[in-house]
């Protein structure tokens, strides 16, 4: 069974510093997708990353990034010089079983950016 | 833009009603799916339909019912609401991936459904 892990249930930092999100997944299938989510307060998820179990290269967006490390099973996400529209719940997610399109989600993250 | 749509973004009901929550999406998606969110449960999968007349139960379906009569249109149906079930759900959409490329899902903004 697959399963996510996001252990940082609530983060707070002041803003334009960097912070990262946790995210650990398990798994015993060697092709997977692996996801970040952002639900801001308006409730709609919004799509900000996929990375396939082939490519471990890590990715660089704007002020985002993203780490993956099949070694640790990790999927970590980081804020660089964070923003008050960064506040959100954050949301890690996997999917397995290729072609099968059925997401596991992490519990999330809410991560609130001080003024 | 993709747009899925939620027909309420909150909804009050009494345990033993009958309930229906609508999707719809404009996109000609083949895949749409059915999630609740819950506080520290994240989102878990009820039920998930890849084509018309077609559905698949997801991780928690017990308690609920589906249908897709029409490819933009994916009901959820809590035939008898009970209190456990209120919950904030929602609704997202997908195409249906090819043999090399995964389609990402899109996500409605949720119905807040609190049954008393």
């Amino acid at each position: 069974a697959q399963k996510v892990t996001q252990a940082q249930t609530e983060i707070s930092v002041v803003e334009k510093e960097d912070v990262t999100l946790d995210c650990v997944y398990e798994t015993r299938d060697t092709t997977y997708y692996l996801f970040w989510y952002k639900q801001p307060p308006s409730g709609e998820l919004v799509f900000l990353i996929r990375r396939n179990s082939f490519d471990e290269q890590n990715e660089i967006s704007g002020r985002y990034s993203w780490n993956f490390q099949k070694s640790t099973s990790s999927f970590n996400f980081t804020i660089t010089a964070s923003q008050v529209v960064d506040s959100a719940v954050y949301f890690c997610a996997l999917e397995n079983n290729f072609g099968n399109e059925k997401l596991t989600f992490g519990t999330g993250t809410r991560l609130t950016i001080i003024p | 833009d993709v747009k899925v749509t939620q027909s309420s973004r909150y909804l009050v009901k009494r345990t033993g009603e009958k309930v229906f929550l609508e999707c719809v999406q404009d996109m000609d998606h083949e895949n749409m799916f059915w999630y609740r969110q819950d506080p520290g449960l994240g989102l878990r999968l009820i039920y998930f339909s890849y084509d018309v007349k077609m559905k698949e139960k997801g991780d928690i379906p017990e308690g609920y019912s589906v249908s897709r009569e029409k490819k933009e249109r994916f009901s959820l149906i809590l035939e008898s609401a009970s209190t456990n079930q209120t919950s904030m759900y929602l609704c997202a959409s997908s195409l249906l991936a090819g043999a090399d490329k995964y389609n990402e899902q899109f996500f409605g903004p949720g119905t807040r459904l609190t049954v008393l």
